[in-house]
C-alpha cells in the first residue's frame, strides 16, 4: 500500500533563508510525486510534480523538489523564503498504475519577517 | 476554465438533517475525488470516481454517506442524517484521468452541523 510521511508538523524559517519541507514515501513500482500548497480557507493548489527523468523538478512560485529514489524522498525546497510562502504544504504520491492519490499529513510552514 | 466548482460554499444545518454537497469538475477531466479535511484527522479521501464509476469508496465513513456521479460534469456527496462530527471542510478535486496527472481542487464546502 502507498504511504506518505511528512516528519515535521511545523517548519519555521526566517525570510530570505532557504527552506526545506521534507517528504518520504512508500509505493509499489515507480512513483508519481506531487507537492501542493494550501492557504487559509482555500483549496489545495498544485505546485509541482515528478514523473520521470531529471531528479530536480521546478514548479510554481520559485519552488523546486528533489527526487531521491534510494532514500524514497521528495523534499520541497526554495532558495529564499518569503513571508507569503507561509501556508500548509502537502506531499502526495500516486503509483504508476495511476490509481489512488495518497496525501501526507501536511507541514505548516511559517516564514518569519 | 472556471476550475472545479463546489456548492454551497458554506452550509449550516441541524443534526439529523440531510445535507447535499455538489461538485462540477473541470470539463474533460475523467477522475473525481471527494475529500474531507478536519484539524484532527487532516485530509481524508472519501471516494474516487473514474469515468463516472466509483473506484474506491473505502474512505466513506459509514452508511450515512453516499456519493453519486450521474454524468461527467456533476457529482454529489450526501449525508443523511447529519451529525455534529461530520462538521468539516469537504473538497472536490478532478484530474484528467488515471496516470501522472495532478488533481485540481475546488474551494471547498465548509459544513457545520449543530
Amino acid at each position: 500500500a502507498q504511504s506518505v510521511a511528512q516528519p515535521e508538523d511545523q517548519v519555521n524559517v526566517a525570510e530570505g533563508n532557504p527552506l526545506t519541507v521534507k517528504c518520504t514515501y512508500s509505493v509499489s513500482g515507480n512513483p508519481y510525486l506531487f507537492w501542493y500548497v494550501q492557504y487559509p480557507n482555500r483549496g489545495l493548489q498544485f505546485l509541482l510534480k515528478y514523473i520521470t527523468g531529471d531528479n530536480l523538478v521546478k514548479g510554481s512560485y520559485g519552488f523546486e523538489a528533489e527526487f531521491n529514489k534510494s532514500q524514497t524522498s521528495f523534499h520541497l525546497k526554495k532558495p529564499s523564503a518569503l513571508v507569503s510562502d507561509s501556508a500548509l504544504y502537502f506531499c502526495a504520491v500516486r503509483d504508476n498504475y495511476g490509481q489512488n492519490f495518497v496525501f501526507g499529513p501536511g507541514t505548516r510552514l511559517s516564514v518569519l519577517p | 476554465d472556471a476550475g472545479v466548482i463546489q456548492s454551497p460554499r458554506h452550509e449550516v444545518t441541524e443534526m439529523g438533517q440531510e445535507v447535499t454537497l455538489r461538485c462540477k469538475p473541470i470539463s474533460g477531466h475523467n477522475s473525481l475525488f471527494w475529500y474531507r479535511q478536519t484539524m484532527m484527522r487532516g485530509l481524508e479521501l472519501l471516494i474516487y470516481f473514474n469515468n463516472n464509476v466509483p473506484i474506491d469508496d473505502s474512505g466513506m465513513p459509514e452508511d450515512r454517506f453516499s456519493a453519486k456521479m450521474p454524468n461527467a460534469s456533476f457529482s454529489t456527496l450526501k449525508i443523511q442524517p447529519s451529525e455534529p462530527r461530520d462538521s468539516a471542510v469537504y473538497f472536490c478535486a478532478s484530474s484528467p484521468g488515471q496516470g501522472p496527472y495532478e488533481q485540481y481542487f475546488g474551494p471547498g464546502t465548509r459544513l457545520t452541523v449543530t
